[in-house]
């Protein structure tokens, strides 16, 4: 069975503070995929990052940055210098490497960023 | 612009009322599914699709069926609304060929059940 943790229901931070977005997972499978997805106000669900479990190099793209560690089954999100156009829902979701690639989502966490 | 379409966005049903959540493709994915979101429960799969001629049950399919009409069509019925049903339908689309594709999502349908 694999099931992913979200442990912070809310962040709230100030414009320009960090933020880190926790997530721990659970998965009995030796290949699988691990992604990031932002849910702003509007409600659609935007794609950030794929990770496979072969791969643990952490990785930046821009503000965003993630954390990658197998040995303690996380995969954590970091947003720099936060920005109220950062304010959403985020999910953390999780997919086994082969058979029938169902997502398996966290209970997301809120982030509001105040002006 | 390619992707998939949800339709309805909104809709109000009474209690045991019945209706059909329609959702299309165009990105020729083999894969398709049906999540529901609720407040602090993240996405819960409903029914998934495979492939065309194939469907099974997700996490939550009680009070649901579905039917996936063709490759670009997966439909999600509810046959007798309860309460309990409120909430945001995401229909998903994925390239089933390998497993690091990520999901196509919908923009969502909003349904209140009242």
């Amino acid at each position: 069975a694999q099931k992913v943790t979200q442990a912070q229901t809310e962040i709230s931070v100030v414009e320009k503070e960090d933020v880190t977005l926790d997530c721990v997972y659970e998965t009995r499978d030796t290949t699988y995929y691990l992604f990031w997805y932002k849910q702003p106000p509007s409600g659609e669900l935007v794609f950030l990052i794929r990770r496979n479990s072969f791969d643990e190099q952490n990785e930046i793209s821009g503000r965003y940055s993630w954390n990658f560690q197998k040995s303690t089954s996380s995969f954590n999100f970091t947003i720099t210098a936060s920005q109220v156009v950062d304010s959403a829902v985020y999910f953390c979701a999780l997919r086994k490497g082969s058979g029938d690639y169902k997502l398996s989502f966290g209970a997301g966490t809120t982030v509001t960023v105040r002006a | 612009n390619a992707g998939v379409t949800q339709t309805p966005k909104f809709q109000v049903l009474k209690t045991g009322q019945s209706m059909t959540l329609q959702c299309a493709q165009d990105m020729n994915h083999n894969s398709m599914y049906w999540y529901r979101q609720d407040p602090g429960m993240g996405l819960r799969l409903i029914y998934y699709s495979a492939s065309e001629g194939t469907t099974d049950k997700g996490e939550v399919p009680n009070g649901y069926n579905v039917s996936r009409l063709n490759k670009r069509e997966f439909s999600l019925r509810l046959e007798s609304a309860a309460p309990s049903q409120t909430s945001v339908y995401f229909c998903a689309s994925s390239e089933s060929g390998h497993a690091a594709y990520g999901y196509t999502f919908g923009s969502g349908t909003r349904l209140t059940v009242v």
